[in-house]
């Protein structure tokens, strides 16, 4: 079954620092990646997302993502954080085929906090 | 505008009182999934639908059910709840998903349920 972990509970950064959230999956076939920020009281919204192609994709709000297959990772960057990103992020996984289309699996997510 | 609207936003309920939280989209979308998330859980796939009147479990499905007799609505029943499933309920959709790809799906705006 896949599954998806992302080991960092919580992380602090201070404003304007470079920011890596970790994402590691498991998962036989080509993956389809996702992250999502949830704001607090808010639903989640796509940051960004690889399918396939060129393995460093851009998203939203200046965040990036790498996805490298010989490390079943998947992590998140951003070159200078701001105080608004302060969030919760979930990276997640989708499985195609067998009896699981279209499930989404989600890791624990990472807390960020930002000091001014 | 298009969205995912979920009702209602805050219930606070009583053991074994049958509720049912609904969900809306207007965007078309085939593809529908219910989710719960709790602090250190990430978000788990309680029940999913591919299309009207085919619904499958997810990896929670237990003490829910759910129907998907329109295209546009998936409400989720919890027919006797219980302290257990208090936890904040997230309602998605997407266009298809399945072994030829995998498409982005909108989330509704949550429902924090409290169950005593």
């Amino acid at each position: 079954a896949q599954s998806v972990t992302q080991p960092d509970i919580h992380i602090t950064v201070s404003e304007g620092a470079s920011l890596e959230l970790r994402c590691n999956y498991s998962y036989g076939a080509t993956p389809y990646l996702f992250w999502y920020v949830q704001s607090p009281g808010q639903g989640l919204q796509l940051l960004l997302k690889y399918f396939s192609g060129d393995t460093l994709v851009q998203g939203i709000k200046g965040f990036e993502a790498e996805f490298k297959r010989s490390q079943s990772s998947f992590n998140l960057r951003k070159p200078s954080v701001h105080w608004s990103d302060a969030a919760e992020y979930f990276c997640a996984v989708v499985t195609l085929g067998g009896t699981s289309y279209g499930k989404l699996t989600f890791g624990q997510g990472t807390i960020l906090t930002v000091h001014p | 505008e298009a969205q995912v609207t979920q009702n209602p936003r805050y219930l606070i309920t009583v053991t074994g009182k049958k509720l049912t939280v609904t969900c809306s989209q207007n965007m078309n979308h085939e593809y529908m999934s219910w989710y719960r998330q709790d602090p250190g859980l990430g978000l788990r796939q309680i029940y999913y639908s591919m299309n009207v009147e085919v619904t499958d479990k997810g990896d929670v499905p237990e003490g829910y059910k759910v129907s998907r007799k329109e295209k546009r609505n998936f409400p989720l029943i919890l027919e006797s709840p219980s302290p257990n499933q208090t936890s904040l309920y997230f309602c998605a959709s997407s266009f298809r998903q399945g072994e030829w790809g995998a498409n982005v799906l909108t989330f509704g705006a949550g429902s924090r349920l409290t169950v005593l």
